[in-house]
C-alpha cells in the first residue's frame, strides 16, 4: 500500500508568493492534519480536517489555509509568503476509528527566499 | 494537553537496549502516552501508545509508571538504524492534534 504521499518534495519561492502544497492520504483515511516543521524544532500542528470539515487549527496567522477533498486528499495554501515560512511541511492521515496512530508523509520542504 | 520533558540526547552502544525516559507529571485521566520518532529528513514514524498499562509491539515496549507521571520508552537491540529524535507526546485518545516538544536525539553508536 502506498503511504501518505506529498508532492512537491522540494520548492523554492520568493518572498510575497502564494503556495500550494498537495497532499494523499493512505487509501481508507479519512482524516488529514498539517504540521510545520522548523529546523531544529519539532512539529507544529496547523490544521485537522476530517470528512472535509476543519475539525482543529493551531496558532497560524490567516495567511495559511486548507482543504479536504471528497477523495480525502488535502491542499495546504500558503499567501504572502515570509522568509519564516521556509520549514518542512508535513502531512498525516489517520484512520477514521480506532486508535492507531498517525502515519506521516515525508513532507515538502519549502524555502522562501 | 500536558507537557512533557524528555532529555536533548542519549547515546546507545549497537545491540544494546535503549532506554528513553519521559516525565509527564501533569497528565491526566483519560490522555494516552504516544511516542512518535523522526529520522533525518523523513516525517515522523509512530512508534507505539498506551494508557495505563505496559504495551509491547514489534518495534518497542513502553513502561508506564503506576501514577502516569512518567514512562520510558525500550529498543530492546538499537541498531544504527535506530538512530533519530524520540519524541514522547501526551494526548487525548485518536483524532486529536500532536503536540511535538524538542524530543530525544538518540544516537546509536557501533
Amino acid at each position: 500500500d502506498a503511504g501518505v504521499t506529498q508532492s512537491p518534495t522540494h520548492l523554492i519561492k520568493t518572498r510575497g508568493q502564494h503556495v500550494t502544497l498537495r497532499c494523499s492520504p493512505i487509501s481508507g483515511h479519512k482524516s488529514v492534519s498539517w504540521y510545520q516543521q522548523v529546523l531544529g524544532q519539532g512539529p507544529q500542528f496547523i490544521f485537522q480536517y476530517y470528512e472535509k470539515e476543519e475539525r482543529g487549527r493551531g496558532n497560524f496567522p490567516d495567511r495559511f489555509s486548507a482543504r479536504q477533498f471528497p477523495n480525502y486528499s488535502s491542499e495546504l495554501n500558503v499567501n504572502a509568503l515570509l522568509l519564516g515560512d521556509s520549514a518542512l511541511y508535513l502531512c498525516a492521515s489517520s484512520l477514521p476509528t480506532g486508535n492507531y496512530g498517525y502515519t506521516f508523509g515525508s513532507g515538502t520542504r519549502l524555502t522562501v527566499v | 494537553d500536558a507537557k512533557t520533558t524528555q532529555p536533548p540526547s542519549m547515546d546507545c552502544a549497537e545491540g544494546r537496549a535503549a532506554n528513553l525516559p519521559c516525565n509527564h507529571s501533569t497528565i491526566s485521566g483519560n490522555e494516552y502516552v504516544y511516542w512518535y520518532r523522526q529520522i533525518h529528513s523523513q516525517g515522523p514514524q509512530y512508534i507505539i501508545h498506551g494508557l495505563k498499562n505496559n504495551e509491547t509491539n514489534e518495534m518497542a515496549s513502553l513502561i508506564i509508571t503506576e501514577d502516569r507521571k512518567s514512562s520510558t520508552l525500550i529498543l530492546p537491540h538499537a541498531t544504527l538504524r535506530d538512530t533519530a529524535v524520540y519524541y514522547c507526546i501526551v494526548g487525548k485518545e485518536y483524532g486529536n492534534k500532536l503536540v511535538f516538544g524538542a524530543g530525544t536525539i538518540l544516537r546509536v553508536k557501533s
